[in-house]
């Protein structure tokens, strides 16, 4: 078992919807908890991260953290077409960030 | 501004050759990570330092060498580049991984 498991997709959703990305761990004493947007042939950046349960929101992102069930998830409300990239869950581990493969998210005008 | 930068951006090299990559951050961050990423594929933890002379291997085996003479400074050593070595390098640093990592803009190295 992976220790960040994310579905790899595409998930495709059209303008203006919501998009739902999902990330499952495995390391119950994790404490710190990053989503990173990549695009294409470029270095991943920072776009959230949340250390406590529930809902934190950053403009259209929002965070969800459940660490009864190991679940962090990340929803993006009115997608735009500059949201298409692959979303990285990333979560503390033994000091180290441990990536999961990322969702690929296509959002179509 | 405070930032991380690697060079050179692109490389191509023949297979032998000795290549450095260079990774240098003016955020003061103890912490500094290499990453290696193939398209479309994981992030892979190749070596991390926690501080000046301090250097460990990360999950993926890797042929390269690091060094971490000074703080700001984590360059990445090949001593014979192979086609297998072809890849995107990326660069990291933190505070603390508590607060996420910065990434430098990756290298892509291409050996022939």
């Amino acid at each position: 078992q992976k220790e960040v498991e994310q579905n790899s997709g595409p998930l495709s959703v059209p303008e203006g919807a919501i998009a739902s990305l999902n990330c499952t761990y495995s390391d119950r004493v994790s404490q710190s908890f990053f989503w990173y947007r990549q695009y294409s042939g470029k270095s991943p950046e920072l776009i959230m991260s949340i250390y406590s349960n529930g809902d934190k929101e950053d403009g259209r992102f929002t965070a969800q953290l459940n660490k009864a069930s190991q679940y962090v998830s990340l929803l993006i409300r009115d997608s735009q077409p500059s949201d298409s990239a692959t979303y990285l869950c990333a979560v503390t581990s033994t000091g180290k960030l441990i990536f999961g493969q990322g969702t690929t998210l296509q959002v179509k005008p | 501004e405070a930032d991380i930068y690697q060079t050179p951006r692109y490389l191509v090299i023949g297979t032998g050759k000795k290549i450095t990559l260079e990774c240098s951050q003016t955020m003061g961050h103890d912490k500094m990570y290499w990453y290696q990423q193939d398209p479309g594929m994981e992030l892979h933890l190749i070596h991390y330092s926690y501080g000046v002379n301090s250097t460990e291997k990360g999950d993926l085996s890797s042929e390269s060498t690091v060094s971490r003479i000074r703080t700001e400074h984590f360059p990445l050593t090949l001593e014979s580049a192979r086609p297998s070595h072809t890849s995107q390098y990326l660069c990291a640093s933190s505070d603390g991984s508590a607060y996420g990592y910065t990434f430098g803009s990756g290298t892509r190295l291409t050996v022939v």
